[in-house]
């Protein structure tokens, strides 16, 4: 199984600043099948990028995707009130799909 | 619209069952592999199991493998999850899901319902 750890636990930003999520995979991702998803308090995830890199329908450019084999990186070049949230990867390549911790990012 | 409905949950007791179902609509059911996830409370994300278009191909989780059941009624265009001998462990919110990528055994959703609560607890 493909263990995923993500990292920081938690970031405290402000809005208008960029921010870097890092998910590091414990052996390389098949066909780089890594997607990310944002998760707010009761509710359900939402898909954000797939394929490490491609926007999933609907969500804003300032989301972007980038990494291959083990290492993968979330960018968000501007938060937005409405960024704030709960972030996850997950790699789709190998049985079990597996995600990682998740990352916490909250208002500074 | 997509759109992916779960019932079912509730508080059952250790070693107890329960039956979750899914009702999708806005796409054609039978086409898609579908799946469970959860998320234990204040934790991260599972896959549980999953379903291939047809029903002809099932795939599950070791820590459910025995004791869950995953089937689906094209005609109904409903998902179901049947939970045996659960365990305080299995405490989570459901989701069910469309595959939108990956594999059927290792899916990458596009589409979530908002959920349903199990609690296993005496």
């Amino acid at each position: 199984e493909i263990v995923l750890t993500q990292s920081p636990g938690t970031l405290s930003l402000s809005p208008g600043e960029r921010t870097t999520l890092s998910c590091r995979a414990s052996q390389s991702v098949s066909n780089n099948y890594l997607a990310w998803y944002q998760q707010k308090p009761g509710q359900a995830p939402r898909l954000l990028i797939h394929g490490a890199l491609n926007r999933a329908t609907g969500i804003p450019d300032r989301f972007s995707g980038s990494g291959s084999g083990t290492d993968f990186t979330l960018t968000i070049s501007r938060l937005e009130p409405e960024d704030f949230a709960v972030y996850y990867c997950q790699q789709y390549g190998g049985s079990p799909s597996t995600f990682g911790q998740g990352t916490r990012l909250e208002t500074k | 619209e997509v759109q992916l409905l779960e019932s079912g949950g509730g508080l059952e007791q250790p070693g107890g069952s329960l039956r979750l179902s899914c009702a999708a609509s806005g796409f054609t059911f039978s086409s898609n592999a579908v799946s469970w996830f959860r998320q234990a409370p204040g934790k991260g994300l599972e896959w549980v199991a999953g379903i291939s278009g047809s029903g002809d191909r099932t795939y599950y989780a070791d820590s459910v493998k025995g004791r869950f059941t995953i089937s689906r009624d094209n005609s109904k265009n409903t998902l179901y999850l049947q939970m045996n001998s659960l365990r305080a462990e299995d405490t989570a919110v459901y989701y069910c899901a469309k595959k939108g990528g990956g594999y059927d055994y290792a899916p990458r959703p596009d589409y979530w319902g908002q959920g349903t609560l199990v609690t296993v607890s005496s």
